[in-house]
């Protein structure tokens, strides 16, 4: 199926570790992103990559560092986890077309619990 | 900077009764808008934009939206809610600046009431 996949859907760890969520997109796409949602359903973007390159970073510590291999995949790597890390963090891919912003494409969420 | 406003976090409706979700922005350039849902445990999925043209906009399930410039809002309705209408909504707005940045409002929650 043509989509936006995210790995893994569920993820428990405890504070002080360092985990990863890689995304993956195969509708061709030049754009992704990576999006937080809170607990009260606020969703705030982080990151945005274009073609491999970083064109959005939003305020976020640097215990986040996005990584993209190739304009297919945009992984998030989170360094020393702290409870407030605990939200949903959603993967989105858009086509990058003349004429301004797109639909964007969400991946179905990683649900991080930091313990 | 831009910003978006729902009002109302949950709203009720009885089924077959009409839907009205509203939407308030703040752009300083002219909006891109969007309304995307969220069904329990899944990601994001549009429903509409309005880019340029017309204003009243058509979407996916039944829905449409209506952008008001002289009012700042894009609120979406439907005209008859069903069961499967029951979700988060979220509306959202762009600019053309090209960076591709969605800033979401925070979000209404739809019941629908048998």
């Amino acid at each position: 199926d043509t989509a936006v996949s995210q790995t893994p859907k569920y993820l428990v760890t405890q504070m002080g570790n360092d985990k990863s969520i890689k995304c993956e997109q195969n509708l061709g796409h030049d754009t992704m992103y990576w999006y937080k949602q809170d607990s009260k359903k606020f969703l705030k973007i982080m990151f945005s990559y274009n073609n491999k390159e970083l064109i959005i970073n939003e305020t976020v510590p640097n215990r986040f560092s996005p990584k993209s291999p190739d304009k297919a995949h945009l992984n998030l790597h989170i360094n020393s986890l702290e409870l407030g890390d605990s939200a949903v963090y959603f993967c989105a891919s858009s086509p990058r077309l003349a004429g301004g912003p797109t639909e964007q494409f969400f991946g179905p969420g990683t649900r991080l619990t930091v313990l | 900077a831009q910003s978006v406003t729902q009002l109302g976090s949950h709203v009720s409706v009885s089924e077959g009764a009409l839907v009205l979700l509203r939407c308030n922005y703040s752009s300083s350039v002219p909006p891109y808008l969007f309304w995307y849902v969220q069904y329990p445990n899944q990601g994001l999925q549009l429903l509409l934009k309005y880019t340029t043209g017309a204003t009243l906009v058509k979407g996916i399930n039944g829905f449409e939206a209506e952008f008001k410039k002289s009012e700042t809002s894009f609120h979406l309705t439907k005209p008859s809610a069903h069961m499967s209408d029951a979700a988060e909504y979220f509306c959202a707005v762009s600019d053309l600046r090209g960076n591709e940045k969605l800033t979401f409002g925070t979000g209404t929650r739809l019941t629908i009431i048998p």
